[in-house]
């Protein structure tokens, strides 16, 4: 049974370019959530996804930053006109709809992402 | 808003013994859920253990178990045995009841010595 997986693993930008970061949940998850994890701080959730939907964007930043989770295929975090201070570790997590384990988030391996 | 506080950055305990991390939250909830994640260097954020905040018993996995004390909002893991594959960030985490995104806490670096 494969786990989250999320591509590329690392991803290398000049500023201004697009960054796509991909992220297939494990099979039989509804749920995808996005974080980001500055070096040396702890994971900040950035946006919560069911297929074709954003249920809470709470925490993207309002520029820039979008999100989707088609009906086919991975979910899509992209960032346009990368600039530095995006270059974090950014984490994909996933979650079945209901039932047991409904509660827990199981987390992708996370793309590095470095804006040079 | 709820927030998490792990309130040491760096552990370091002898293989073989006994070291407990501390994390300590603040929520006006009464059902929500807790977690430790590990993270080793290779980055991966790993589910050590879970605790149902209506549930009064402590979570145990293998040698990792937990200290939740709900009225004092404090839930601290103890790792006994320790083994060198232990040494890793270990992050707090909090999701409330009917919300999906959980708040960590700024993390602990466990170092585990020979």
């Amino acid at each position: 049974n494969a786990g989250v997986m999320q591509n590329p693993r690392h991803l290398v930008r000049r500023r201004g370019q697009e960054a796509r970061l991909r992220c297939s949940p494990m099979k039989g998850h509804s749920h995808v959530y996005w974080y980001r994890q500055l070096p040396e701080e702890g994971l900040k959730f950035m946006v919560y996804l069911q297929k074709e939907n954003i249920i809470d964007e709470s925490g993207m930043p309002k520029e820039r930053f979008s999100a989707e989770f088609p009906k086919e295929g991975p979910s899509i975090l992209r960032i346009q006109q990368v600039v530095r201070g995006d270059s974090a570790a950014y984490f994909c997590a996933s979650s079945p709809l209901a039932g047991e384990g409904s509660e827990t988030q199981y987390f992708g391996p996370g793309t590095r992402l470095l804006v040079l | 808003a709820q927030t998490v506080t792990q309130s040491q950055p760096e552990m370091s305990v002898q293989e073989a013994e006994t070291v407990t991390l501390s994390c300590t939250y603040d929520t006006s909830e009464s059902d929500y859920y807790l977690f430790w994640y590990k993270q080793p260097p290779s980055r991966q954020m790993i589910l050590v253990i879970r605790q149902e905040a209506y549930k009064q018993q402590n979570a145990t996995e293998n040698r990792f178990s937990v200290n939740f004390q709900k009225a004092a909002k404090s839930f601290s893991l103890k790792i006994s045995d320790s083994q060198l594959g232990d040494a890793a960030m270990y992050f707090c985490a909090y999701r409330r009841q009917g919300a999906q995104k959980l708040v960590f806490g700024q993390g602990t670096r466990l170092t585990i010595n020979p």
